[in-house]
């Protein structure tokens, strides 16, 4: 079985530029999450999907991030224009549904960096 | 809102010695919990979890116990290996997963 998919591996921009963050969680799976992790810090929920609508966006900044699953399966996340302080591991997640999941299943990630 | 503190560190023990890693937690509802680990160069992966109170969740000699009344779900493991040297993170979930800010250990030869 596929895992979940993440693209670019590794991103790096300057500031105030755009970009652009790409997942194809596991076929069949109805929730996806996107995590932004800090260097040195736990994995903080940006914004989590059920099917292609949001269940939750509470923490995305909004002035600055988007995201959206179109037909609810794969999911972009955006960043325009970028700071400093989002350099940091984008994870994408993702589960067959989303409450009480057994587990969340990561992709490796995509590492920004802002210069 | 659900939150989850865990201690900090970095904790370093020498080889064969006694690991215990707190996490206590906040949540609406009857969360899951779970510990996930990050090995260096690798990604995050499910170590262990607990679905419901007093259950007890054990993987590769790590356990962890759902305590309700404390809302703890300590990481201990008797003897610990230098493979276990890693970034352990302590998450709660409903439908909504809140992770700890992680605890490194370095575990010495």
């Amino acid at each position: 079985e596929a895992g979940v998919a993440q693209s670019p591996r590794y991103k790096i921009i300057e500031k105030r530029q755009s970009v652009a963050f790409w997942c194809n969680p596991i076929s069949g799976h109805a929730t996806l999450y996107w995590y932004q992790q800090i260097l040195g810090q736990g994995p903080k929920l940006l914004i989590q999907f059920q099917n292609n609508g949001v269940v939750d966006d509470s923490q995305l900044p909004k002035d600055r991030f988007s995201a959206e699953r179109l037909k609810g399966v794969d999911s972009t996340l955006k960043i325009q224009p970028a700071k400093l302080e989002d350099s940091a591991v984008y994870l994408c997640a993702s589960t067959p549904d989303g409450y009480r999941a057994e587990k969340l299943f990561f992709g490796s990630g995509t590492q920004l960096s802002v210069l | 809102g659900d939150s989850v503190t865990q201690m900090e560190g970095p904790v370093t023990l020498s080889e064969e010695a006694f690991l215990t890693i707190n996490c206590t937690y906040t949540a609406t509802g009857y969360p899951s919990l779970f510990w996930y680990v990050q090995y260096p160069g690798e990604g995050l992966q499910l170590l262990l979890k607990a679905t419901k109170a007093d259950d007890k969740g054990s993987n590769k000699g790590f356990e962890a116990t759902y305590r309700k009344e404390t809302t703890s779900f300590h990481l201990e493991k008797g003897s610990v290996q230098v493979s276990d040297s890693a970034v352990y993170f302590c998450a709660t979930g409903t439908y909504k997963y809140i992770f700890g800010t992680g605890t490194r250990l370095k575990v010495l030869a």
